[in-house]
């Protein structure tokens, strides 16, 4: 199985919203990510957690909070959003955080925010 | 800046034709290399990734590598109209992160 999930499919929030994002995903991946993408743009690298802890923060806003409750889930805690951030969000696990010639990343369906 | 280039496109193929998606890499370090297919609205689906010199095949798709051109490609044979899409090529580097091109748009007609 190598299915990533993410819930909700679509988002709308106000500016003064408090949300979150999940991701599961079971196929004992110990690498997660949050991308964010626009339209007509690739994927941006927002976070990596490697064996539950975050290793890799690209000066995200702290506006985004990630948390990984355990090894299967991901979530990303949204707060005093912009318009701006209006986005899609992608979820996307990988087999090994250390790397190897392998190492494929599967991406989740994503979360379409949109920010009011 | 560590970069991966590809023209945005789009191509334009007739069913049935070879479509030939290319791409650059500006990091000697880079590892391995991954295509990924993303319909519109949709999330980036992984349809091959390379490693080593030379080609490698699955079904329709190959994917070619030359690390001394920094060079990498992806031909689908007996393109069909399914297969537009935009394909985005990435470069997995030394510390595990992909680095994303722009994505090529590809358009096959009927």
């Amino acid at each position: 199985d190598t299915e990533v999930t993410q819930t909700p499919k679509h988002l709308v929030m106000g500016m003064t919203n408090k949300k979150s994002l999940k991701c599961e995903q079971h196929m004992g991946h110990r690498a997660m990510y949050w991308y964010k993408q626009k339209a007509k743009k690739p994927p941006e690298l927002m976070f990596v957690y490697s064996y539950e802890k975050l290793s890799i923060n690209e000066s995200v806003p702290s506006r985004f909070s990630p948390e990984c409750p355990n090894s299967s889930l991901l979530n990303l805690h949204l707060h005093a959003l912009q318009p701006e951030d209006s986005a899609l969000y992608l979820c996307a696990s990988s087999q090994d955080p250390s790397g190897g010639s392998y190492n494929e990343q599967f991406f989740g369906p994503g979360t379409r925010l949109t920010v009011l | 800046q560590k970069e991966v280039e590809q023209n945005s496109g789009p191509l334009s193929v007739p069913e049935g034709a070879i479509a030939s998606l290319n791409c650059t890499y500006s990091d000697r370090g880079s590892q391995s290399f991954f295509w990924y297919r993303q319909y519109s609205g949709k999330s980036p689906e992984l349809i091959m990734f390379i490693y080593s010199n030379g080609d490698k095949e699955d079904g329709r798709f190959t994917a070619q590598l030359n690390k001394a051109s920094q060079y990498v490609s992806l031909l689908i044979r007996d393109s069909q109209p399914s297969d537009s899409a935009t394909y985005l090529c990435a470069a997995r580097n030394a510390g595990n992160m992909l680095t994303f091109g722009g994505g090529t748009r590809l358009m096959v007609k009927p």
